[in-house]
């Protein structure tokens, strides 16, 4: 894990409100992919972006997600109107090959 | 439909003992398998891969079987130390219609190592 960050490790939101997970990629990655795991379940591929680019979504719900990785910063996860059912731990993986560095995760929490 | 199946979710094994955790795939598309070492809150952690032009892969005490007739891999831990309980997570990857580098996780086996 050591090189992927993510910020914030715990997140509390009220059902309604946005939510923004940041990732910042290891050092000479330029690939950003985020996953989710639900509770007792393996994780499951949302997005994964190149910089500037997203270059598959088929993972993400059709509403309310959304993903960016801009030229400059960390990549962003935004989550809009958070639900009950969005409460689950949030992982990005960054790669420079097949191999895939995972960061310590967002844990989102919808009260 | 699952196309990454770790069927056991739970192995209990003796320190010094050999641990197998198995995984089975659905997808003759996947050319890439890796695994994942995973503690609570924690991301997970690379372990091991294999390509599917292989059949075996070792790094220490962690070796990966690989039969694609049987679209079966197996990850042996030998000798296991209590370090090594965590959640194993089996993944895949290729060229099967997903994005090349996506990963497609099995659910885990919870591996307890008994001193």
């Amino acid at each position: 894990n050591a090189g992927v960050m993510q910020n914030p490790r715990h997140l509390v939101r009220r059902r309604g409100q946005e939510a923004r997970l940041r990732c910042s990629p290891m050092k000479g990655h330029s690939h950003v992919y985020w996953y989710r795991q639900l509770p007792e379940e393996g994780l499951k591929f949302m997005v994964y972006l190149q910089k500037e680019n997203i270059i598959d979504e088929s993972g993400m719900p059709k509403e309310r997600f959304s993903a960016e990785f801009p030229k400059e910063g960390p990549s962003i996860l935004r989550i809009q109107q958070v639900v009950r059912g969005d409460s689950a731990a949030y992982f990005c993986a960054t790669s420079s090959s097949y191999e895939q560095y995972f960061g310590p995760g967002t844990r989102l929490t919808v009260t | 439909d699952q196309q990454v199946k770790q069927n056991s979710p739970s192995l209990s094994v003796q320190e010094g003992r050999i641990s197998i955790l198995n995984c089975d795939y659905t997808n003759s598309m996947f050319d890439y398998f890796l695994w994942y070492k995973k503690y609570p809150a924690e991301g997970p952690t690379f372990l091991i891969s294999i390509s599917s032009i292989k059949d075996k892969n070792e790094d220490g005490r962690f070796t990966v079987f690989l039969n694609k007739s049987a679209k079966h891999l197996s990850l042996h831990i030998v000798p296991s130390q209590p370090g090594d309980s965590a959640v194993y997570f089996c993944a895949a990857s290729g060229n099967y219609g997903g994005s090349q580098g996506n990963l497609i996780f099995g659910k885990g086996t919870k591996l307890s190592v008994k001193p």
